[in-house]
């Protein structure tokens, strides 16, 4: 069945470093990709979104990529801040003539070091 | 706020027991989600309306059963769940389909006994 795959399932890096979160998916057909990120004990939000009429978008110091022909797409943020530290979560999702299919990645939990 | 409220926000039931998880959104849209968050699957889309006409049931089990009575409203009920079932339960919405941002409730958490 349609899946996305996400990595790492976890990561630290050091406060100013940079993190990279990566994620495939299978449905060739998916064509809207969020991102959202969940800081413990609250709700996901999202934080950026690239549709697949787009190779890369920014915003700050997150950037998504997307490479329709491998089938992946990545999450890059820069200069790492502690408030970055939360659970991120990728998703592939497709418009037709029904309300969705979104499918999540199960999660990247992303500790920023002091 | 995100203009999605769900209630109650903590909830510990008997295998036995019938309740209620309701969503109320107070964004004007048009589709309406039901997650379970777990440690075993952090995501699990379980069932999906737009314009309160149900379009996604993700094979989850009959002891779950989704109600939306308006596009502002949706409800889950359930009845003899097992332990596995405990676990954060996620309402969200979006403007339409699934190919916008989704808007996340706080969540009602569950306990099953």
């Amino acid at each position: 069945g349609e899946n996305v795959e996400q990595h790492p399932s976890t990561l630290s890096v050091q406060e100013g470093d940079s993190a990279v979160i990566k994620c495939t998916y299978s449905d060739s057909a998916s064509n809207y990709f969020p991102w959202y990120k969940q800081e413990l004990g609250k709700r996901p939000q999202l934080i950026i979104d690239i549709r697949s009429n787009v190779g890369e978008k920014k915003d700050q110091r997150i950037a998504v990529t997307l490479n329709k022909t491998a089938k992946h797409f990545s999450l890059h943020i820069t200069e790492t801040q502690p408030e970055d530290s939360a659970v991120y979560f990728c998703a592939a999702s497709k418009r037709d003539s029904s309300a969705s299919k979104i499918i999540f990645g199960s999660g990247t939990r992303l500790s920023i070091r002091p | 706020e995100t203009g999605v409220t769900q209630t109650p926000r903590h909830l510990v039931m008997g295998m036995t027991n019938k309740k209620s998880l309701k969503c109320e959104q107070h964004l004007g849209h048009n589709a309406m989600y039901w997650y379970k968050q777990s440690a075993k699957k952090p995501l699990e889309l379980m069932f999906v309306y737009s314009l309160e006409e149900r379009v996604e049931n993700n094979s989850v089990p009959s002891r779950f059963s989704p109600e939306c009575p308006n596009s502002s409203h949706l409800f889950l009920h359930l009845h003899t769940l097992q332990p596995e079932d405990s676990a954060l339960y996620l309402c969200a919405s979006s403007p339409a389909a699934s190919y916008n941002e989704q808007f996340f409730g706080p969540g009602t958490r569950l306990t099953v006994l």
